[in-house]
């Protein structure tokens, strides 16, 4: 079984401030996704990425991925209380046949 | 209507009853899966079917059973529940090669077993 290790775990800050969650594998995937997933719903996709060193923007939050497509990491901007929630990154192996997800990370946004 | 439908939402069971969740899309997707997740260790999957005629373990399905009656149904049975069944269930679906649109999943099933 594959994993994908995320850091930190939790994190707990102040709207304002900015943040990184890593995603990290030995296994080299052919896409890796990332999801949000609040209390109580189940995880929502926010972005794919497929290149070794794609980045992408989504609005405040900046998603990459690693040049030997092993890692990924998202940046959040100025964290407002609505991205409070469990960050979940998912690498996709053989063609989208096998999907591992990320022990996930638990982020807190203090008003 | 939610594109995934999951029931019920939330479930306490004793042990050694027998169990089964239920999934419905209105996506069109081919394929299902049924995931379990635990703090600290993520979404692991259970089982997944690709169509109808297909059906596949995942990574835990000792102890879990499923039966994909339509290609909008997808159902998790638990044969025999047992205490460290007691977990949030979530049912998925993909289009094929689930592509850059990546899984939709369902609200989920919170299920203890007491």
């Amino acid at each position: 079984t594959q994993l994908l290790e995320q850091s930190p775990q939790f994190l707990s800050i102040q709207e304002g401030e900015n943040l990184t969650v890593y995603c990290n594998s030995s296994s080299v995937f052919s896409s890796l996704q990332w999801y949000r997933q609040e209390p109580g719903e189940g995880p929502v996709l926010l972005v794919t990425v497929v290149t070794g060193g794609e980045v992408k923007k989504l609005k405040r939050l900046t998603f990459q991925f690693g040049d030997a497509r092993k890692d990924s990491s998202l940046h959040i901007t100025a964290a407002q209380p609505g991205d409070t929630g469990l960050y979940l990154c998912a690498g996709a192996e053989g063609g989208y046949q096998k999907v591992t997800f990320g022990t996930g990370t638990k982020l807190q946004v203090i008003p | 209507d939610a594109d995934v439908t999951q029931t019920p939402r939330n479930r306490i069971t004793k042990t050694g009853k027998r169990i089964m969740l239920e999934c419905s899309q209105t996506k069109g997707h081919d394929r299902m899966y049924w995931y379990r997740q635990d703090p600290g260790l993520g979404l692991r999957l259970i089982y997944y079917s690709f169509d109808v005629k297909d059906i596949n373990k995942g990574e835990i399905s000792d102890g879990y059973s499923v039966s994909r009656q339509a290609q909008a149904k997808f159902s998790l049975s638990l044969e025999s529940a047992i205490p460290n069944q007691t977990a949030l269930y979530f049912c998925a679906t993909s289009s094929l090669g689930q592509g850059r649109d990546g899984y939709t999943f369902g609200s989920g099933t919170r299920l203890t077993v007491v």
